[in-house]
């Protein structure tokens, strides 16, 4: 059975960093791409970022780049998201994903990140 | 990126069929046959009801399914059942490599 469970978040204040993991399981972690998607209390989800199978390649939505770094770990079936520079608006349950051929597999629980003073 | 546009409600009687709307751009939608939909219910994450416009994942009821036409995809379930009301989101690849979702549409049954 697949499993992703995030972990990581939580409070942080404006301008704060924080890194988010989703340890991987029932699946071979190294064949596949990830996501991170993320949504707003009460609002719909928003994607930020995917990586491929070796961490060689990775995208950004406009709204995180070059404050957000996605990576993985795949001796240890593990996925990043490190986010820096925090701002109110990226408060967010942020959900990973495993990524099939232009789709969003299987999804975890997601993490909540508040961002507040 | 704007997000995609989809109605903010749907609803309908059991035993009805409703459609959603997805209507992005052709640097999205119009432009890739990589339009999936995913369902949410409250409190619940994200589950992948439909890919590649019309295909259903193993273990999605055969009342899913979904068609594009130009720069707008749809999402139709037949024979509503209680245990589809659920927020409905479309999303698809973009000629930007990213990915960008629709604005979510909250489907009751009535």
């Amino acid at each position: 059975e697949v499993q992703l469970v995030e972990s990581g978040g939580g409070l942080v204040q404006p301008g704060g960093s924080l890194r988010l993991s989703c340890a991987a399981s029932g699946f071979t972690f190294s064949s596949y791409w990830m996501h991170w998607v993320r949504q707003a209390p009460g609002k719909g989800l928003v994607w930020v970022s995917r990586i491929n199978t070796d961490g060689s390649s990775t995208s950004y939505a406009d709204s995180v780049k070059g404050r957000f770094t996605i990576s993985r770990d795949n001796g240890k079936n593990t996925l990043y998201l490190q986010m820096n520079s925090l701002r109110a608006e990226d408060t967010a349950v942020y959900y990973c994903a495993r990524a099939g051929t232009y789709k969003m597999e299987y999804w975890g629980q997601g993490t909540l990140v508040t961002v507040s003073s | 990126q704007s997000a995609l546009t989809q109605p903010a409600s749907v609803s309908g009687s059991p035993g009805q069929s409703i459609t959603i709307s997805c209507t992005g751009t052709s640097s999205d939608v119009g432009g890739y046959n990589y339009v999936s939909w995913y369902q949410q219910h409250p409190g619940k994450a994200p589950k992948l009801m439909i890919y590649d416009v019309s295909n259903r994942p193993s273990g999605v009821s055969n009342r899913f399914s979904g068609s594009k036409s130009g720069n707008t995809a749809s999402l139709t379930i037949s024979g509503l059942q209680a245990e589809d009301e659920a927020d409905y989101y479309c999303s698809s690849y973009t000629s930007s490599t990213t990915y960008v979702f629709g604005t979510g549409t909250k489907v009751t049954v009535l």
